[in-house]
């Protein structure tokens, strides 16, 4: 099984500023790797795939980045509504056998 | 609109079963495939399995193999996801999701509201 590792549990940052989220996988899933957003009570929300496209209506602000075995997630400047908790999950295998990271929780500093 | 709409909580005792059902809306069915996750309070989110809407192969995480099934009714487009011999750690929000076919590998674009389950004697 492949194990992602998501750093840091815990981000706090101040709205404006710039948040780097980064995902470790335990083996190479090439550019198979995708970013969720899920706020309280809510579904998860897709906002990265292929490590670096952007899904449907997601803002500029969000950029995704790396391949391999390492990447990073960054939001330019946050707003409000930012403030969240983020997956990174992969997809590489097949027959499937996806795994999420245990979240970073992005807190208002 | 897309739409993945699921079935309503459960309350169930050890050892039962639980069927989640979710219907989709606003595409075609069988062009996209199906992923199940859950997520136990406070936790994180955990991959339960994946079904091909077009054949009905499944494929299911390993330490829910043999326990889980998941399944599908094209005439009204609709996915389930059974777990049988429910335990205290299966209490979690099951989630479907819509999945792009394997040969467009891509993330899960589309979410259901979330199933509640509980599982408590």
């Amino acid at each position: 099984e492949i194990v992602m590792a998501q750093s840091p549990a815990t981000l706090s940052v101040s709205p404006g500023e710039r948040a780097t989220l980064s995902c470790r996988a335990s083996q190479n899933v090439n550019n198979n790797l995708a970013w969720y957003q899920q706020k309280p009570g809510q579904a998860p929300r897709l906002l990265i795939y292929g490590a670096s496209i952007r899904a449907t209506g997601i803002p500029a602000r969000f950029s995704g980045s790396g391949s391999g075995t390492e990447f990073t997630l960054t939001i330019s400047s946050l707003q409000s509504e930012d403030f969240a908790v983020y997956y990174c999950q992969q997809y590489n295998n097949w027959p499937p056998e996806d795994t999420f990271g245990q979240g970073t929780k992005l807190e208002i500093k | 609109q897309v739409q993945l709409v699921q079935s309503g909580g459960e309350l169930k005792k050890p050892g039962a079963s639980v069927k989640v059902s979710c219907k989709a809306s606003g595409y075609t069915f069988t062009t996209y495939d199906l992923s199940w996750v859950r997520q136990a309070p406070g936790q994180g989110l955990d991959w339960v399995g994946y079904i091909s809407t077009n054949n009905g192969k499944t494929y299911s995480a390993q330490n829910l193999q043999g326990r889980v099934t998941m399944t599908t009714d094209t005439s009204t487009s609709t996915a389930y996801m059974e777990l049988r011999g429910l335990r205290s750690g299966d209490t979690a929000v099951y989630y479907c999701a819509r999945a792009p076919p394997p040969t467009e590998a891509a993330g899960l674009d589309y979410w259901g509201q979330g199933t509640l389950v509980i599982v408590s004697s």
